[in-house]
């Protein structure tokens, strides 16, 4: 089936550790994304990008970084300048129009990574 | 940046009535209007879309209008039914925004039988 894969599924963080959630998609979309969601919040854009070996910051990119090296590959690593890194991750993915027309397409999400601070 | 406001937080309703979810945004150049779905321990789903040349769509139980003057869109559930039950986002995009979304805080909708 195709979609969107996150992993792992729960992930403990120490203090002055980075770590790096996985987001691979075999949907062949070329856009991908992470937000990041806190209990009773909306979900936060932290990068976005629309090809490969392309990216951008999102409104929260701070003490995040991320690689885009393969089509289907978008992985995000937390690095320990983020102090308050306990959230939901989640990456999700899309089509942008091609063709010289640009416009939204629907994103697809994961089941999202949960992070947490031992 | 956008700015989307999502009303109400919470909304509790019985099987087979109607539920109203309303959403605001701030940005007059937005174009795309989604609507997720989110389970507990999920990613969302999405359930309806719709784009800033329409002003309503409907699929089956779920409908959904918008408004670009007033900067307003809606969904409407009818005929609820217990597994509706979970947290509702709305999203605006605007043009040359990368297509990422700005999102709702959500709605926690609770069907009770």
């Amino acid at each position: 089936d195709g979609g969107i894969t996150q992993s792992p599924k729960y992930l403990f963080r120490k203090e002055g550790q980075n770590v790096t959630l996985s987001c691979e998609q075999n949907l062949n979309h070329d856009a991908m994304y992470w937000y990041r969601q806190d209990p009773g919040q909306g979900l936060r854009l932290i990068y976005y990008s629309q090809i490969v070996n392309d990216f951008q910051k999102g409104d929260i990119a701070e003490g995040y970084s991320v690689s885009r090296e393969k089509k289907e590959s978008f992985p995000l690593t937390v690095t320990s300048a983020q102090k308050n890194p306990t959230a939901f991750y989640l990456c999700a993915s899309s089509i942008p129009t091609g063709g010289g027309k640009r416009s939204n397409q629907p994103q697809h999400f994961g089941d999202g990574t949960r992070l947490s601070i031992l | 940046g956008e700015n989307v406001e999502q009303h109400p937080s919470t909304l509790s309703v019985q099987e087979g009535d109607s539920a109203v979810i309303k959403c605001t945004y701030s940005d007059s150049a937005s174009n795309y209007f989604p609507w997720y779905k989110q389970e507990l321990g999920k990613g969302p789903q999405l359930i309806i879309d719709i784009r800033s040349n329409v002003g309503e769509k409907k699929d089956q139980r779920i409908a959904v209008t918008l408004n670009k003057t007033a900067k307003h869109f809606s969904l409407h559930i009818t005929e609820t039914q217990p597994e509706d039950s979970a947290v509702y986002f709305c999203a605006a995009s605007p043009p040359n925004s990368g297509y990422a979304l700005n999102f709702g805080k959500g709605t926690s909708l609770l069907v009770t039988p």
